[in-house]
């Protein structure tokens, strides 16, 4: 079964800092692009950044470029989401995602549950 | 970045009645290839998103055929043609035609 896994959430100072991660099974996950993509409570989607598959290519949303680091484990399946100098408006829950079957095809067919990142003194 | 305006807000349907999404961009997502990088997500409540359409009109594997796309250029139209309890969700377009990818604000379907 093709899944994605998210974990490493949690509550934090502002200025502070957290990784995240995606555990990946189920396909070969050294072969496709991943993204993050969060939503604050209450509201819709917001792409973050994404990572080409060697993880030689990387781009941010200018909300987070300076700030979030991705980068990918192609042995160990993981994709991760370093995030520093954390503000209360990047509280939300962060989705990994990627397209597998309609790869190519411009949108993501696989989505985790999400985690949730939670910024405030 | 491409903006992308989805109408209505909310819209509340009683069962078996259709519904109609409109997501309008601030440019053409048309690619250069040749092909439009606009899909419909579904989230239900408390649940990820999941990929109805792409393409356009392209029905993702395992989506029913209520639900249908259509447009071109900068206004796309979703419709499920007989809305179902488990259709009740917020609906999002979505573009990657152009770097950054972008969502439209979502449409909440409602049962009236």
């Amino acid at each position: 079964e093709v899944q994605l896994v998210e974990s490493g959430g949690g509550l934090v100072h502002p200025g502070g800092s957290l990784r995240i991660s995606c555990a990946a099974s189920g396909f070969s996950f050294r072969n496709y692009r991943m993204h993050w993509v969060r939503q604050a409570p209450g509201k819709g989607l917001v792409w973050v950044s994404r990572i080409n598959r060697d993880g030689s290519t990387t781009d941010y949303a200018d909300s987070v470029k300076g700030r979030f680091s991705i980068s990918r484990d192609n042995a160990r399946n993981t994709l991760y989401l370093q995030m520093n100098s954390l503000r209360a408006e990047d509280t939300a829950v962060y989705y990994c995602a990627t397209a597998i079957s309609i790869f190519g095809s411009g949108s993501m067919d696989v989505w985790g549950q999400g985690t949730t990142v939670s910024v405030s003194s | 970045d491409i903006v992308m305006t989805q109408t209505p807000l909310s819209s509340p349907v009683t069962l078996g009645q259709p519904a109609s999404i409109s997501c309008r961009s601030s440019q053409s997502l048309e690619h250069s290839d040749g092909n439009t990088y606009l899909s419909w997500l579904q989230q239900r409540p408390g649940q990820p998103p999941r990929l109805l359409i792409y393409k356009i009109s392209n029905r993702f594997s395992g989506v029913p055929d209520r639900f249908s796309g259509s447009g071109a250029g900068t206004d796309f139209t979703l419709k499920i043609s007989r809305v179902e309890a488990e259709d009740v969700g917020v609906y999002y377009c979505m573009q990657d035609t152009q770097f950054p990818l972008t969502f439209g604000g979502g449409t909440k379907v409602e049962i009236k």
